[in-house]
C-alpha cells in the first residue's frame, strides 16, 4: 500500500515558538494532502486542504496565519504552527490523496504536539 | 444531522468472535467508503476500500455497503487481540470536492 511518512513524530517546545510538520508521500504522488487535528478519544477533524502549487483550502474556524500551509511539490506538505500556544497542543496527522476521484487518502503516523 | 454516524462504543468482544461495526449517512451523493483503523497514538490505517454498493472481502475483514439504506458495515471474523483498536469508517463523494467525511470511530477490544 502507498506510505506517507510525517515528521517529527513527536515534539515539544515552548510557548510563543513556531513548529514545522513534515508530511510526505513515499512511493506516490499527491496533487492533494490534508491536514487533520485529532484530540483524545474523538475523530479527526480537517485543518485544510493542500493543493500542490496553490493555497490551502482552510475550514471553517481555522486560523489560515496561525497554521501557515506550504505544498511545494507533489509529495511534500509542510504545516507550520506558528506562534505555538499550550491551546494548540494535540495530535496532527496528514492523508495524501492517491488518484484524482476521492478514492482514498492514506494516513501518516501523525505528530504529537505538546506546547509548554 | 451529522453526515456520518457511528456508535462509539466501547465494544468489548472475546476472542474468536465475530464483530460488527456499523456507520450510517445522509448523504446520497457518497460513492467512495472506507474503513480505517486506528492503534492508540497512531495514525488511521486504511483497511477497506469500497467503491459504490457491495460486500468486499479481505481475509478476516469483510466490509459491505447498502446505499439504498445508506449504511455500510465493516465484519471481523475471528477476532484477534491485536484487532483492539478503533475502527473509523469514512466516505467521500466527488462533488464534495473529495473531502472525506468521517464517523466519530469506534473503539474496539478483542479480550483474549
Amino acid at each position: 500500500g502507498a506510505v506517507v511518512s510525517q515528521h517529527p513524530s513527536r515534539v515539544i517546545c515552548k510557548s510563543g515558538t513556531s513548529v514545522k510538520i513534515e508530511c510526505r508521500s513515499l512511493d506516490f504522488q499527491a496533487t492533494t494532502m490534508f491536514w487533520y487535528r485529532q484530540f483524545p478519544k474523538q475523530s479527526l477533524m480537517l485543518m485544510a486542504t493542500s493543493n500542490e502549487g496553490s493555497k490551502a483550502t482552510y475550514e471553517q474556524g481555522v486560523e489560515k496565519d496561525k497554521f501557515l500551509i506550504n505544498h511545494a511539490s507533489l509529495t511534500l506538505s509542510t504545516l507550520t504552527v506558528t506562534s505555538a500556544h499550550p491551546e494548540d497542543s494535540s495530535f496532527y496527522i496528514c492523508s495524501a490523496e492517491q488518484g484524482s476521484g476521492g478514492e482514498t487518502q492514506y494516513f501518516g503516523p501523525g505528530t504529537r504536539l505538546l506546547v509548554l | 444531522q451529522k453526515e456520518v454516524e457511528q456508535d462509539p462504543g466501547p465494544l468489548s468482544v472475546p476472542e474468536g468472535a465475530i464483530v460488527s461495526l456499523n456507520c450510517t449517512y445522509s448523504n446520497s451523493a457518497f460513492q467512495y467508503f472506507m474503513w480505517y483503523r486506528q492503534y492508540s497514538r497512531k495514525g488511521p490505517e486504511l483497511l477497506m476500500y469500497t467503491y459504490s454498493s457491495g460486500n468486499k472481502e479481505d481475509g478476516r475483514f469483510t466490509a459491505q455497503v447498502d446505499k439504498s439504506s445508506k449504511y455500510i458495515s465493516l465484519f471481523i471474523r475471528d477476532s484477534q487481540p491485536s484487532d483492539s483498536a478503533t475502527y473509523l469508517c469514512a466516505m467521500s463523494a466527488v462533488n464534495t470536492g473529495n473531502q472525506f467525511y468521517f464517523g466519530t470511530g469506534t473503539s474496539l477490544t478483542v479480550i483474549p
